[in-house]
């Protein structure tokens, strides 16, 4: 089983639609826990944290489950530029591993 | 402020040869992070450095690939004898390592083609 899980998709939406990831993870001692926003051919950027208590930048919010060991990242109001794919990552002390990422395209 | 840097962007060689890419770190990070990405895949992880000691080498694939950080800032990670199975994008990402919840931020990674 991977330590970190993720739909692959891709999930294809139209711009201002709701779109949610879900990310699950095996080591119940992981301690943090992050989205990661990767282009194209580009190296993957915070996008950011997942706190206990759920989280909201903006249009993103993230929420974190322990007892299920998933988090989730839900993007309101889906805009041309948010097409990418979202890796969720998950930090026990300094231990950082990826899942596979999720594919979004938001289409006109 | 400087963000991670990884040489070179690019790099073609051939099978069996050796190669080295490095990673200048930001600065005052202490934690330096080596993971591997292959088309449509997430990073794998290969190693992590705390400081000039490899606090964990369990993703490295294999004993063809080391990596060194002697001075507790730039990194080299290097490949003996490359097969063609290593082409890959390898990422180098740093953190402050102070605190567990410190992000990592990467480089724009190395594309690496075995021929």
């Amino acid at each position: 089983r991977k330590e970190v899980e993720q739909d692959p998709g891709p999930f294809n939406v139209p711009e201002g639609a709701t779109v949610a990831f879900n990310c699950t993870y095996s080591n119940s001692a992981s301690q943090s826990f992050f989205w990661y926003r990767q282009d194209c051919r580009k190296e993957p950027k915070l996008l950011m944290s997942v706190y206990s208590s759920g989280n909201e930048d903006g249009r993103f919010t993230a929420q974190l489950n322990r007892a299920s060991q998933y988090i989730s990242l839900l993007i309101r109001d889906s805009k041309l530029s948010d097409s990418a794919t979202y890796l969720c990552a998950v930090k026990k002390n300094n231990d950082m591993r990826f899942g596979a990422g999720t594919r979004l395209t938001v289409k006109p | 402020g400087a963000g991670v840097s990884q040489t070179p962007s690019n790099k073609v060689t051939e099978k069996g040869k050796y190669v080295e890419l490095r990673c200048d770190p930001i600065s005052g990070h202490t934690a330096l992070y080596w993971y591997r990405q292959s088309l449509g895949q997430g990073p794998e992880f290969l190693i992590y450095f705390q400081g000039t000691g490899a606090a964990d080498d369990s993703g490295l694939p294999n004993d063809r690939f080391f990596a060194v950080r002697p001075e507790g800032s730039v990194s080299t990670l290097k490949i003996q004898r490359t097969e063609r199975g290593d082409s890959a994008v390898y990422l180098c990402a740093s953190s402050s390592g102070t605190f567990g919840d410190s992000p990592l931020h990467f480089g724009n990674g190395t594309r690496l083609t075995v021929t």
